[in-house]
């Protein structure tokens, strides 16, 4: 069980906008900052967010990352059916003195 | 064109133990911090280990705490993990992942294949 809870599953059409949460404390996110993976089905996961909001050099601007207080989130915009995959955010926390992966979102593109 | 190449899994028994090798390569290696990362079969990712460019900082999960041991050799561009008291939970895909400085961070900007542990009687 993750200290960073994220919803299981979330969807949405082609060209739409999406967004996936990932909520935490005071230890994790609320001090430190949150990176988020995309794993495609049948691969390695891949860096898509770092830094709450910084994106590594070959994400597209479609995909965002927010921080709020303990809270983070993950927006896809203009959803594409290779967007689909499983989405997981992850954060130190200092309290456990680990690194921590919340449970994964998977998206579906209907 | 950064390489991660995972070996040494595999299936054995509860209680034995399993090293796992990682191959770096396209990369200046002993310039970064490297991780070991596992995802049990259907679930999610689980951060196991982390060691820093020169090994003076090493982290490990409460899991494998105690049983399990990261390792570096800098001039053979090589990651390790030893594995002892190897226990059914541990069964999973083990990935290399590298991280994007010398110093343990969360930021894994390069991910090996992975190499599958299975541990079962």
């Amino acid at each position: 069980q993750s200290v960073l809870t994220q919803p299981p599953s979330a969807s949405g059409t082609p060209g739409q906008r999406v967004t996936i949460s990932c909520s935490g404390s005071s230890s994790n996110i609320g001090s430190n900052t949150v990176n988020w993976y995309q794993q495609l089905p049948g691969t390695a996961p891949k860096l898509l967010i770092y830094s709450n909001n910084q994106r590594p050099s070959g994400v597209p601007d479609r995909f965002s990352g927010s921080k709020s207080g303990t809270s983070a989130s993950l927006a896809i915009s203009g959803l594409q059916s290779e967007d689909e995959a499983d989405y997981y955010c992850a954060a130190w926390d200092d309290s456990l003195n680990g690194l921590w992966f919340g449970g994964g979102t998977k998206l579906t593109v209907l | 064109e950064v390489q991660l190449v995972e070996s040494g899994g595999g299936l054995v028994q509860p209680g034995r133990s399993l090293r796992l090798s990682c191959a770096a390569s396209g990369f200046t290696f002993d310039d970064y911090a490297m991780h070991w990362v596992r995802q049990a079969p259907g679930k999610g990712l689980e951060w196991v280990s982390g060691i820093s460019w020169n090994s003076g900082s090493i982290g490990y999960a409460d899991s494998v705490k105690g049983r399990f041991t990261i390792s570096r050799d800098n001039a053979k561009n090589s990651l390790y993990l030893q594995m002892n008291s190897l226990r059914a939970e541990d069964t999973a895909l083990y990935y290399c992942a590298k991280d994007s400085l010398p110093s343990v961070t969360t930021i894994f900007d390069y991910w090996g294949q992975g190499t599958l542990v299975t541990v079962s009687s």
